[in-house]
C-alpha cells in the first residue's frame, strides 16, 4: 500500500463547484504539505501543516482551504473552483525540513 | 528570497553517454539542497540531498550531485544513462523564514530525454 494517497487521482468538475481532494498517510509524520503543479511553473506550496493545530498558508493560498482532521490526514478544498485552478494537486509529507518529502501520486483536477 | 533556477527545460542524451542536469540557486545562509524525479502519472521521488559535508553526493539509482558553493550550483549527473532514466527531474532548496518554519522551493522542472 502506499504511505501517502490521494483521493480522487483524476476528477473533472464545473466552474463554481465545491471540490475536496484527500490526502492520508501512514509514515507517522507531523508535516503535510499540499503543492499544486502547472507545466513549465514546478511545484508551488498552497498550505502546509506542521501539525494538527498548526496550518500556514503557502506562495498560492488564495482560492483554497485545507482542514488537518488527524495527523493523518489533510484535505484541500476549492469553495468555488474556476478554470484556472485546473492542474495537477500533490500532497507530500516529512518528518522534518531536513528530511525529504514523501509525496502521494498526485490528482488531476479539470475545470470546465 | 531564496530561489533555484534549473536552466533547461529539457535535455537530450544518448543511452550509456553521461548525463548532466543542471540547477543553481539563491540563498542567504547555508543552502539545503534536494534533487527528485517525477514519473509520468506519478509524485515525486526523493534522489538525493545535500546538507552539509561532501560536495559530491551520492544517490538513488546511481546519480550523484555536485554542490559548487562558488557557483551556487548543484547539478545532477550520471556516468551512463539509462532509458529509464527519461523523467521530469526538480532542483529544490530549503527556505528557511521567521517563526522557524521551513519548507521547499522547487525549480521549474529539466525533462531528461534518454534515446536509445
Amino acid at each position: 500500500d502506499a504511505d501517502v494517497t490521494q483521493t480522487p487521482r483524476n476528477r473533472i468538475t464545473k466552474t463554481g463547484k465545491r471540490i475536496m481532494l484527500e490526502c492520508s498517510q501512514t509514515k507517522g509524520h507531523d508535516r503535510m504539505y499540499w503543492y499544486r503543479q502547472d507545466p513549465g511553473l514546478g511545484l508551488r506550496l498552497i498550505y502546509y501543516s506542521f501539525d494538527v493545530k498548526d496550518i500556514n498558508k503557502g506562495e498560492i493560498s488564495d482560492g483554497y482551504s485545507v482542514s488537518r482532521q488527524a495527523q493523518a490526514k489533510f484535505s484541500l478544498s476549492l469553495e468555488s473552483a474556476i478554470p484556472n485552478q485546473t492542474a495537477l494537486y500533490f500532497c507530500a509529507t516529512s518528518v522534518s525540513s531536513n528530511q525529504p518529502q514523501h509525496f502521494g501520486d498526485g490528482t488531476r483536477l479539470s475545470i470546465l | 528570497a531564496q530561489s533555484v533556477a534549473q536552466p533547461e527545460d529539457q535535455v537530450n542524451v544518448a543511452e550509456g553517454n553521461p548525463l548532466t542536469v543542471k540547477c543553481t540557486y539563491s540563498v542567504s545562509g547555508n543552502p539545503y539542497l534536494f534533487w527528485y524525479v517525477q514519473y509520468p502519472n506519478r509524485g515525486l521521488q526523493f534522489l538525493l540531498k545535500y546538507i552539509t559535508g561532501d560536495n559530491l553526493v551520492k544517490g538513488s539509482y546511481g546519480f550523484e550531485a555536485e554542490f559548487n558553493k562558488s557557483q551556487t550550483s548543484f547539478h545532477l549527473k550520471k556516468p551512463s544513462a539509462l532509458v529509464s532514466d527519461s523523467a521530469l527531474y526538480f532542483c529544490a532548496v530549503r527556505d528557511y523564514f521567521s517563526g522557524g518554519y521551513n519548507k521547499l522551493i522547487f525549480g521549474a522542472g529539466t525533462r531528461l530525454a534518454v534515446h536509445p
